[in-house]
């Protein structure tokens, strides 16, 4: 069945770091792509979103690039910042049905 | 910006009592859901809703949960008897349309604690 593997968390960065967040996927097909952000104490927040193969989503600074040769869906970010501390979960809708499948998160730390 | 409320926010409850968790879905989504995330781990689907009737479930919606729109603006999750494994935080969803490629917001989870 499909699936979404998240790098391991967490990851702690200094400010202004650069930021990688890998996501691969296993999927019928060419679902659309997803990345959800998840701050402390609080629901999950659509982060941004591909919806075919070679899209690239982008929101606050964020990007990730819809690889279908390589199934990846990578998070980036130039230059993090102590706000962007959150959890952060790839997800995928499978074919054919209405729920998502959402990877494991990766916990993202920036100090200050 | 329109967003999916959720009540309480945090619940505690015995084992074996019944518990009805509410959502108020953006106003025009058709779509809605529930997901659950234990302490730590994944968020899981447990049920997609639509047209007033179950559109999906997963294996962890057993006959113990039960989902219902009893008006035209809330949706409920109701757990029967909980037990402490269903202690967690779960997650409402609505979407404006169903399947792959709608995109799903989530309200800010009510958090359920079983002891």
């Amino acid at each position: 069945g499909d699936s979404v593997t998240q790098m391991e968390g967490p990851v702690t960065l200094s400010e202004e770091a650069f930021l990688t967040i890998n996501c691969t996927y296993t999927a019928t097909g060419y679902p659309s792509l997803f990345w959800y952000v998840q701050y402390p104490g609080e629901g999950l927040q659509l982060l941004l979103k591909a919806t075919k193969a070679d899209d690239k989503g982008s929101n606050k600074g964020f990007e990730a690039t819809y690889r279908k040769e390589t199934t990846s869906f990578h998070l980036e970010k130039g230059s993090v910042q102590v706000s962007d501390s959150a959890v952060y979960f790839c997800a995928l809708p499978p074919a054919g049905t209405y729920k998502y499948i959402f990877g494991t998160g990766t916990r993202l730390k920036v100090l200050a | 910006e329109p967003e999916v409320t959720q009540t309480p926010s945090h619940q505690v409850t015995q084992m074996g009592q019944e518990v009805i968790l509410r959502c108020v879905p953006i106003s025009n989504h058709l779509y809605f859901y529930w997901y659950r995330q234990i302490l730590g781990q994944k968020v899981e689907f447990l049920v997609s809703f639509y047209n007033n009737e179950i559109s999906e479930k997963s294996e962890i919606f057993d006959d113990q949960f039960s989902v219902e729109r009893p008006d035209g603006s809330n949706f409920t999750l109701k757990i029967r008897s909980t037990k402490l494994e269903d202690s967690a935080m779960y997650f409402c969803a609505s979407s404006l349309g169903g399947g792959a490629g709608n995109t799903i917001y989530f309200g800010e989870g009510s958090w359920l604690t079983v002891v």
